[in-house]
């Protein structure tokens, strides 16, 4: 069973809508990061969420961490060919002491022109 | 060049065979990582290293084995392989002053194929 639960696992849209992933876990987390991960690469990091209620936005990118830290959430809007990617969720649990990320399976974004 | 680099990208092996894969970095960090991705599993942490003296089991050891020769390199040894260790492997490495939120730095993968 993974700690982190991504959905939905695939998500097929059109070029212009949006889209959301959704990552949730029973475990409270000190910080949660979202990666990209593309054919043939490893993970990019795209952000880091540590406050419970923190938003933040990376251009049409919009990342939320719950207030309990339990959960966030990834929103694209007017998605692009180019967000065609693996996004993954990581997080570091409260008690970790150090940096020992647990990754949910990941959710496979396809945008189509 | 980049930052984290793995060798080979691409391997295909037999049952039982050892197996190593290597990973350097120029990034200066002192954590390096060994994971294995599978389909439907994400990523999963296999060995880590807080630096050279430094070696520590994750969650799926069992198979695997491990070497830090310097700050620079870590690899990763499978000592039988056998094809329920096909998978995509990655290094990583990060940076330990910010642990809540030190972000790791991926190599490009090496995808293994035992047979």
């Amino acid at each position: 069973t993974q700690l982190l639960e991504q959905s939905p696992q695939f998500l097929s849209i059109q070029e212009g809508e949006n889209l959301t992933v959704y990552c949730n876990s029973s475990s409270v987390f000190s910080s949660l990061q979202w990666y990209r991960q593309e054919p043939g690469e490893g993970p990019v990091l795209l952000v880091t969420v540590v406050t419970g209620g923190e938003v933040k936005k990376l251009k049409r990118l919009t990342f939320q961490f719950g207030d309990a830290r339990k959960d966030s959430s990834l929103h694209i809007t007017a998605a692009q060919t180019g967000d065609t990617g693996l996004y993954l969720c990581a997080g570091v649990r409260g008690t970790d002491s150090w940096g020992k990320l647990q990754f949910g399976a990941g959710t496979q974004v396809v945008v189509t022109p | 060049d980049a930052d984290v680099t793995q060798t080979p990208r691409n391997r295909i092996t037999k049952t039982g065979k050892r197996i190593m894969l290597e990973c350097s970095q120029t990034k200066g960090h002192d954590r390096m990582y060994w994971y294995r991705q599978d389909p439907g599993l994400g990523l999963r942490l296999i060995y880590y290293s807080f630096d050279v003296k430094d070696i520590n089991k994750g969650e799926i050891s069992d198979g695997y084995s491990v070497s830090r020769q310097a700050q620079a390199k870590f690899s990763l040894s499978l000592e039988s392989a056998i094809p329920n260790q096909t998978a995509l492997y990655f290094c990583a490495t990060s940076d330990p002053t910010a642990p809540r939120t030190d972000t790791q730095y991926f190599g490009p993968g090496t995808r293994l194929t035992v047979l």
